[in-house]
This record gives C-alpha cells, structure tokens and sequence, in this order.
C-alpha cells in the first residue's frame, strides 16, 4: 500500500492564482482531511469528509474547497490564493474521524 | 472548545537524558488521546493513542502515559534518531475531528 500520497510537493503561486492539492488514499478509508501547518500554530483542520459526496468544514476553511467524488481522493482548491495561505498542506485519511489518521507527506506551498 | 497545549515549545538532551514532555487538554469528554513524531519536511507519523486516565503505551524509548488532565510523553536514554517534533493531539466526545497542540521540538544531542 502506498497510504497516503499528495501532489504536488512544492508549489509557487502568484496571488490570485487559483489551484488544487492533490490527495489520494488506498486504505479504503472514510474519513479524509486537510489541514494547515504554521510556526507555532500546530495543525488546524481547514476541510474534512465522513465519506464520498460528504464534506464539512473545520476551523479555517474560508478561502478553501473540497470535494468528495470517490472514496480514495479529496482534493483540496484554492480559489484565489493570498499570502496568508503559504503553508504547508497536510491530507490525512482513518477508518473514522476520531480513530488513528494518517499523513500524508505535505505539499509547501508559497504564494507570493 | 477544546484546547490542547505542549511544554515545552522546545527540549535539547544530551544522549543518553531522560526527560518528559507535556500535553495538557481541556477537552469534553476525552475520546482518545494521540502522540505523532514529526520529522522535518514529513508528515506527522502515529506513535501512540491514549483512551482512559491511568494507561500507558510503550514502543522502544518512549513511554507514554495519561492522566484526567495531561499526557506525557516519557523518553528514556534517548538517541540522535529521536530528535523531532512530538505532536499530540486529543478528541472529545462530541467531535469526529482532532484537536493537536503546537508540538515540541526535541534535540538529541550526542
């Protein structure tokens, strides 16, 4: 299994720019997530999703979108990237939303 | 809300210097309790879950143990391969998401 995999793992945008974050899972896994990590701030969950077609919002989601066509991907869009969303992007994937997640490897992203 | 909070923010040992770190919660409910190790540039990997006061895991120099209000995670003779950031993360009853701390940034000096 290859578990949790993201793409791309560095990406440069100009602001206003628009993308999307890759994330894939083979661990027939539920529940999927997205979140951001900043110095000092830990991890904060931007999107999550209990099962295909099922999304919802964690804790800084504006400025982001998700959707959940298959079981195995949960791409995340920027839609007008800023400043404020250089980071670095982590996916994570779990049978359920409280039990054991695991990562992904992160994408960097730099929005200038 | 719930909250989660590491002491400290950064731990350099000299090889072979016991010690502790912390992770204090204010969660409703404790579902779980979870420790990551964290190496630069990956994502977190899964050390250890955590379910009611009083339990402990081990795997190899770590030990972690929980009580009604904070968890520690106990490094024994520790080694250059151990530095890394410790994240941990709990769960209350009534979320599916997890809450994490910032992490420790741990130094293994030898």
């Amino acid at each position: 299994n290859a578990g949790v995999t993201q793409t791309p793992k560095f990406q440069v945008l100009k602001t206003g720019q628009s993308m999307t974050l890759q994330c894939a899972q083979d661990m027939n896994h539920e529940y999927m997530s997205w979140y951001r990590q900043d110095p000092g701030m830990g991890l904060r969950l931007i999107h999550y999703s209990v099962g295909a077609g099922i999304t919802d919002q964690g804790e800084v989601p504006n400025g982001y979108n998700v959707s959940r066509s298959t079981t195995e991907d949960f791409p995340l869009r920027l839609l007008s990237a800023a400043p404020s969303q250089t980071s670095v992007y982590f996916c994570a994937s779990s049978y359920s939303g409280g039990e054991t997640q695991y990562f992904g490897p992160g994408t960097r992203l730099l929005v200038l | 809300e719930d909250q989660v909070t590491q002491s400290p923010e950064a731990l350099r040992l000299q090889e072979g210097e016991s010690s502790s770190l912390n992770c204090s919660y204010t969660v409703s409910g404790l579902r779980g309790l979870f420790w990551y190790r964290q190496d630069p540039g990956k994502g977190p990997e899964f050390l250890f879950t955590l379910y009611s006061a009083g339990e402990e895991k081990e795997k190899e120099r770590l030990k972690a143990t929980l009580t009604k209000k904070e968890s520690f995670l106990h490094i024994t003779a520790p080694k250059p391969e151990d530095s890394a950031t410790y994240l941990c993360a709990a769960r209350s009853g009534s979320a599916r998401q997890l809450t994490f701390g910032s992490g420790t940034q741990l130094t293994v000096l030898p």
